[in-house]
């Protein structure tokens, strides 16, 4: 099994400001690497597939990069409703997702 | 628009059984991979199970193996969740969620508690 461990798993950040949550595979997954947002009492929603292409609708704010094993998701310009869980979720063997990083606003 | 409904979910003992539904609307049904993915109290996501498009082909986590079974009935839009020899570390929120390329529409859940 793939194991995706993200970091940090809390951050506390401002508004305006920039954050970066890193991804880590036990092993490579290419770039079957998604990105989610939850926000609280929601049910999960796209954010970016296969690395770093955006799902339809979603703000330009939210980019992804990496490949192989280490992969990071970049939000720009934080809002308050940006405050939410956010995982990680590899599809290269079944599926995993990382164990979450809790962003707080 | 494009949904996904869960049903089904409820308080069960132990040992118990307990069937999961999920109905899909404003979309061709059969297009799509379908998976059950869970979310225990105050934790993260965790994927048990997925089904091809027909349903000749599935796949389950280790947790779940050998006590979960998935089915779909295409003519219906559904997709099913069979649940036996539940414990308590199956209390969860379960979600279905359509999979192409990545789970992009996901179901509001079911809450399943396990708990004599």
């Amino acid at each position: 099994e793939i194991v995706l461990t993200q970091s940090p798993d809390f951050q506390s950040v401002t508004p305006k400001e920039k954050v970066t949550i890193t991804c880590r595979a036990s092993q490579s997954v290419g770039i079957a690497l998604h990105w989610y947002r939850q926000k609280p009492g929601q049910s999960p929603e796209l954010l970016i597939k296969y690395v770093s292409q955006s799902f339809s609708g979603v703000p330009s704010k939210f980019s992804g990069s990496g490949s192989g094993t280490d992969f990071t998701l970049t939000i720009n310009s934080l809002e308050a409703e940006d405050a939410a869980m956010y995982y990680c979720h590899q599809t290269s063997d079944l599926h995993t997702f990382g164990q979450g990083t809790k962003l707080e606003i | 628009q494009v949904q996904l409904v869960e049903s089904g979910g409820g308080l069960v003992k132990p040992g118990g059984s307990l069937r999961l539904s999920c109905t899909g609307s404003g979309f061709t049904f059969s297009d799509y991979y379908m998976s059950w993915i869970r979310q225990a109290p105050g934790k993260g996501l965790e994927w048990i199970s997925y089904i091809s498009r027909s349903g000749d082909m599935f796949f389950y986590a280790d947790s779940v193996k050998g006590r979960f079974t998935v089915s779909r009935d295409n003519a219906k839009n559904s997709l099913y969740l069979q649940m036996n020899s539940l414990r308590a570390d199956d209390t969860a929120v379960y979600l279905c969620a359509r999979y192409l390329e990545a789970f992009d529409v996901w179901g509001q859940g079911a809450m399943v508690t396990v708990s004599s």
